[in-house]
């Protein structure tokens, strides 16, 4: 089956750094998803981008779907940014997701 | 996007005993997943409830262990039969809705998160 990898599994910032998260997928995808999971394990959608570009605020995300990456960009990054985030793929026409493994964020004042 | 509520939120359970875990939606939707979580780890998919018909289970789920319900397009239950305490995880429902063209985007109730002792 499909490989969702997903770097850094671990992040570190101060507040106010700017970061990059990615997302490698080892096969061709028709939906991809961001989510955030908060510290209550609420999972928050934030992009659903099997291709292209899409900017919400301090976050966007990026999707190469032919070189199979996707990319999460945060910008001047807040506490509230911490948690887990997810990448999660479908690759069929069951509409199932795949999640990687996720990156969990700590934003320090 | 739709409005998904769970119940319930938490609960703490004995070995052996079982749990129902209900998902409601606002809004009809046509697809309903279940999702379990185990600590620190990711999210892996237990079933696609169908309404109408039985559920379709993943490699290492079967229906004995967490039987689905679905008797409409708002609600579904995942039962957790027998419960060991390796069932200690959070569980998720999530919908799809339409997203770009024939594809769905999915949205994530609450959780129920499950101890058992």
């Amino acid at each position: 089956g499909i490989q969702v990898e997903q770097s850094p599994p671990d992040l570190i910032l101060q507040e106010g750094a700017n970061s990059t998260l990615r997302c490698n997928f080892s096969d061709s995808v028709n939906n991809l998803q961001w989510f955030h999971q908060n510290p209550w394990g609420q999972l928050i959608n934030l992009f659903y981008i099997p291709s292209g570009t899409k900017q919400n605020g301090r976050l966007s995300a990026t999707t190469v779907a032919t070189e199979r990456y996707s990319l999460l960009y945060i910008s001047s990054s807040q506490t509230t940014d911490s948690g887990v985030y997810f990448c999660a793929v479908g690759v069929d026409s069951s509409y199932k997701l795949i999640f990687g493994s996720g990156t969990r964020l700590l934003v320090r004042p | 996007s739709a409005v998904i509520s769970q119940k319930p939120s938490r609960d703490i359970c004995q070995r052996g005993t079982s749990l129902t875990i209900q998902c409601q939606v606002d809004s009809q939707v046509t697809m309903m997943f279940w999702y379990r979580q185990q600590p620190g780890q990711s999210l892996t998919l237990i079933a696609t409830a169908n309404q109408g018909s039985e559920a379709t289970y993943e490699s290492g789920f079967v229906i004995d262990k967490f039987p689905i319900s679905r008797p409409n397009l708002t609600f579904s239950t995942l039962t957790v039969s027998n419960m060991s305490p390796e069932d200690s995880s959070i569980y998720l429902c999530s919908v799809g809705s339409p997203g770009q063209g024939a594809f769905y985007e999915q949205y994530f109730g609450p959780g129920t998160r499950l101890t058992v002792t």
